[in-house]
């Protein structure tokens, strides 16, 4: 029972245009959602994270928005730059420490 | 100077051989996870330990056994390895109450293949 989906295996952006990543989510509990990116061989590293109670956080090129009502929140990276590319996993925690990971979206942002 | 680091990267083993994946973090974190991507890359918790003591033990065969010798250790010991058992395995760890912040840090992974 997958309570974190992203639909979207994979993803094509041209360099410095606006890469957005989608997570849809089922837990109305979830309360606190984070964005990791992980390179080939190495382990997810922390991007970018937002509390239920807002609808946006941004950090730099980066930018998570949450739509609580339609269980939601998608990542935005503008400009996209041929570092980014990665996968990208979205994450969703109800209760104590325990974050529910959805399958990951591959990002390749073409030069 | 690996934050979260394990060993081996990589393993390759016969089906009903036991193993073990070591764990280690120099962070000062309290709580230490193992996750399992599986080959739809679902990445899906397994333990998880907060100074020392077993907090969560998600629906896994009991021939997996975590053991924490302290805080900065969380072991997981495989016995009668199975096909099924091939899978990318993660070790992570946090700050029980400053986790929000940063989330988890995670170690590179080992992948482990059952033959």
């Amino acid at each position: 029972d997958q309570q974190v989906k992203q639909n979207s295996p994979s993803l094509s952006v041209q360099e410095g245009r606006i890469s957005i990543l989608n997570c849809d989510y089922t837990n109305s509990m979830f309360d606190y959602f984070l964005w990791y990116k992980k390179y080939p061989a190495e382990g997810p590293t922390f991007l970018i994270s937002i509390s239920s109670i807002k609808d946006k956080n941004e950090d730099g090129r980066f930018t998570v928005f949450l739509n609580k009502s339609a269980k939601h929140l998608s990542l935005h990276i503008v400009p996209s730059q041929p570092g980014d590319s990665a996968v990208y996993f979205c994450a969703s925690r109800a209760t104590g420490n325990q974050f529910y990971f959805g399958t990951g979206t591959s990002l390749t942002v073409i030069p | 100077d690996t934050a979260v680091s394990q060993t081996p990267k990589y393993l390759v083993t016969q089906m009903g051989n036991d193993k073990s994946i070591k764990c280690e973090q120099n962070l000062g974190h309290d709580t230490m996870y193992w996750y399992k991507q599986d080959s739809k890359k679902f990445l899906k918790i397994m333990f998880s330990y907060n100074n020392k003591e077993l907090i969560i033990n998600e629906t896994v065969p009991n021939r997996f056994s975590p053991k924490s010798p302290d805080k900065a250790h969380l072991n997981l010991h495989i016995n009668s390895l199975e096909l099924g058992d091939s899978a990318v395995y993660f070790c992570a760890s946090s700050h029980s109450l400053g986790y929000r912040e940063a989330g988890y840090t995670f170690g590179s992974g080992t992948r482990l293949t059952v033959v």
